[in-house]
C-alpha cells in the first residue's frame, strides 16, 4: 500500500524558514517524479513544485520561486521542501504526492494527508 | 499559463441524482484533463485522468468527457460517499493548475 507521510509543519514567523519532509513507502520511490501541492484552509489546490526521479529536472511555482527548493534523498525514500523567506500568503496544508512516471508528469496518483505551515508573528 | 474554471462552485443534490460539473481551460489542451476528489480532512483522490479514463478502483458511476477547452465530470446515481469537493486540474503544461472547485452537497 502506498502511504505519503508529511512532517515539519507547525507556526514559523515572516522571514524565517522550516523544511517540509515527506516520507514514503510501499512503491519504488525512486522511479517516480514526486511533487508538493498547497492549500490555504477552506481554499482551492496550488501546486508548489515538482522534481524527477533522478533530481534533474525541477519545477516550481512562480510564487515560490526562488524561496523554496525541492530535493529527495532517494535511499532514505524521503521527498523534502526547504522553504525559505515565508510569507504569510504561504501559510497552507502542504501535501506531498507521487506522480506516475520518473520525469515531471502532472499526475498526481497518491496524496498524503498533509502538513500545516502558519507563517504569523 | 493556463487557467481553470468551474462550475458551479457549489450544488446540491439527492442520493440517486444525476449531477454534472464543468471545467473550462483558458487555451486548448487536448485531453490532459484530471478530476480529484477530497472529503473533507483528507488527502484528493484522482479519479480520472486523460478527461475521462477512470482510475482503478473508481465506481463506473463517474464519468468524464469533453476535449479542448469544455470538459465535464457527471456522477451518476450519486451516492452518500460522494458528497465531496471537486477538482480539475490541467496535466498538459507546467505550471498545471487546478480549477477553484466545486463541492457537492446533500440536499
Amino acid at each position: 500500500e502506498v502511504q505519503l507521510v508529511e512532517s515539519g509543519g507547525g507556526l514559523v514567523q515572516p522571514g524565517k524558514s522550516v523544511r517540509l519532509s515527506c516520507a514514503a513507502s510501499g512503491f519504488n520511490f525512486d522511479g517516480f517524479a514526486m511533487h508538493w501541492v498547497r492549500q490555504i484552509p477552506g481554499k482551492g489546490l496550488e501546486w508548489v513544485s515538482s522534481i524527477s526521479w533522478v533530481s534533474d529536472d525541477l519545477a516550481y511555482a512562480d510564487s515560490v520561486k526562488g524561496r523554496f527548493t525541492i530535493f529527495r534523498d532517494n535511499p532514505k525514500h524521503s521527498l523534502y521542501l526547504q522553504m525559505d523567506n515565508l510569507r504569510t500568503e504561504d501559510t497552507a496544508f502542504y501535501y506531498c504526492a507521487k506522480g506516475e512516471t520518473k520525469g515531471l508528469d502532472w499526475n498526481f496518483e497518491f496524496w498524503g494527508r498533509g502538513t500545516l505551515v502558519t507563517v504569523s508573528s | 499559463d493556463i487557467q481553470m474554471t468551474q462550475s458551479p462552485s457549489s450544488l446540491s443534490a439527492s442520493v440517486g441524482d444525476r449531477v454534472t460539473i464543468t471545467c473550462r481551460a483558458s487555451q486548448s489542451i487536448g485531453i490532459f484533463l484530471n478530476w480529484y476528489q477530497q472529503k473533507p480532512g483528507e488527502a484528493p483522490q484522482f479519479l480520472i485522468y486523460g478527461a475521462s479514463s477512470l482510475k482503478s478502483g473508481v465506481p463506473s458511476r463517474f464519468s468524464g468527457s469533453g476535449s479542448g477547452t469544455d470538459f465535464t465530470l457527471t456522477i451518476s446515481n450519486v451516492q452518500p460517499a460522494d458528497f465531496a469537493t471537486y477538482y480539475c486540474q490541467q496535466s498538459y503544461t507546467a505550471p498545471t493548475a487546478f480549477g477553484q472547485g466545486t463541492t457537492l452537497d446533500i440536499k
